[in-house]
């Protein structure tokens, strides 16, 4: 069983359109995680839930919107689709808010914006 | 600028070698942890190790802390083909939650 899953596994898009990537995660951890990584493999954090509450908001641009329905899923809503957007999008969830905790990772949504 | 830099940022070694990487950090931490991440997957959990312990082994892992440095090293010894994936370090920095924030990672090829 997939511990953390995400669809689509690859997104080809055009400029300007919406898209939605969804996560999912049986683990029954109370936090997750999206990431973003771009083509020089640098990882950086955009959200994090825990509890179906926003508890990490980095500088993202407000096309960006996270969506936690509950504790299991986080969404992720993209509007209005630039070329920069491009990357692989990564999800994460781990037990707690801790910094010591484990995060398991998705395999990523590779999102190409044409 | 980054919490934490690996280095070096490509290592090329042959089975059996010992591969070693280093990761460097700006502000005193609460612990590290080290990551593998496969060509086109997503990241894997390694190891751990908090900020008073200074080495930790795990298989053919031994991974090192000098807090002083502000380093980490990870070692993978007798390395194997499969062991061909990109680390990263990621570091919990102390003073209160702040967010985890993981390095730009080590490319390892292991050439059979």
């Amino acid at each position: 069983d997939t511990a953390v899953s995400q669809t689509p596994k690859y997104l080809v898009t055009q400029m300007g359109n919406d898209k939605s990537i969804k996560c999912e995660q049986n683990l029954g951890h109370d936090t997750m995680y999206w990431y973003k990584q771009d083509s020089k493999k640098f990882l950086k954090i955009m959200f994090s839930y825990n509890n179906k509450e926003l508890i990490i908001n980095e500088t993202v641009p407000n096309r960006f919107s996270p969506k936690s329905p509950d504790k299991a899923h986080l969404n992720l809503h993209i509007n209005s689709l630039e070329l920069g957007d491009s990357a692989v999008y990564f999800c994460a969830s781990s037990p707690g808010v801790a910094g010591g905790d484990t995060q398991y990772f998705g395999p990523g949504t590779r999102l190409t914006v044409l | 600028s980054q919490q934490g830099e690996e280095d070096p940022q490509a290592l090329s070694i042959q089975e059996g070698e010992n591969a070693t990487m280093n990761c460097s950090y700006k502000t005193s931490i609460n612990n590290l942890q080290w990551y593998r991440q496969n060509s086109g997957r997503g990241l894997v959990h390694l190891i751990l190790i908090r900020s008073n312990e200074r080495e930790k082994h795990s298989g053919r892992l031994r991974v090192t802390l000098d807090t002083s440095k502000k380093s980490s090293s990870l070692l993978i010894t007798a390395s194997r083909a499969a062991d061909t994936a990109s680390y990263f370090c990621a570091t919990d920095p102390s003073g209160g939650y702040q967010k985890v924030t993981f390095g730009i990672g080590t490319k390892l090829q292991v050439i059979p």
